[in-house]
């Protein structure tokens, strides 16, 4: 399953919300799709489980949605610490597979 | 607490191997599958493949078969990814990643190594 990401790059201000697309060249059934955010020299961070879901200590300004083959991750006030890559990935089928990521930077 | 504690960075020639280890601590090692992801530099994320501590077993990405092993040691809850006949494309971080349950089928991963950069130059 190909995940395409969109757009490749975000520029916004803290305080501004957040949109990142994530389409699946298929459907991901059972909403089987993670986000994970990942900061210059760090280990990716799981965000997102079950597309809607957010990992422990995740704050609530994370949210998800979507289904079949259209997910969405939203910021809805971007902090400073939220400037990153983010990255969708699936799990529904092997092998598993994730998009290209989204940078959020700072306008 | 969860820690995967990967070795350091390694620089290699093209046509050599290189073995990358990731010490787990905090939880039953055999419990949880572990995966290998690796990033080229500037680029994504690829899945290499995944052990199953417990018994051994392994499945890898078609891409890297035939090049890639991984096997693991309970006694020392650590999990190693080999991967042979290095080429300049295989220059990534390599990161250990353990499923975020236990389980065998693919699924999403909640705890990973600090990453270990691997270098193939001439």
């Amino acid at each position: 399953i190909v995940l395409t990401q969109s757009p490749g790059t975000l520029s916004l201000s803290p305080g501004e919300r957040a949109t990142l697309s994530c389409r699946a060249s298929q459907s991901v059934s059972s909403s089987y799709l993670a986000w994970y955010q990942q900061k210059p020299g760090q280990a990716p961070r799981l965000l997102m489980y079950g597309a809607t879901s957010r990992a422990t200590g995740i704050p609530d300004r994370f949210s998800g949605s979507g289904s079949g083959t259209d997910f969405t991750l939203t910021i809805s006030r971007l902090e400073p610490e939220d400037f990153a890559v983010y990255y969708c990935q699936q799990y529904v089928s092997s092998p598993l597979t994730f998009g290209g990521g989204t940078k959020v930077e700072i306008k | 607490q969860v820690q995967l504690v990967q070795s350091g960075a390694e620089v290699k020639k093209p046509g050599a191997s290189v073995k990358v280890s990731c010490k787990a601590s905090g939880y039953t090692f055999t419990s949880y599958y572990m995966y290998w992801v690796r990033q080229a530099p500037g680029q994504g994320l690829e899945w290499m493949g995944i052990i199953n501590p417990s018994g051994g077993t392994t499945t890898y990405a078609q891409n890297l078969q035939g090049r890639v092993t991984m096997t693991r040691d309970t006694s020392t809850s650590t999990v190693y990814m080999e991967l042979s006949s290095l080429r300049s494309e295989d220059t990534a971080v390599y990161y250990c990643a353990r499923r975020a349950s236990p389980g065998r089928n693919p699924y999403y991963f909640d705890y990973w190594g600090q990453g270990t950069l691997v270098t193939v130059s001439s």
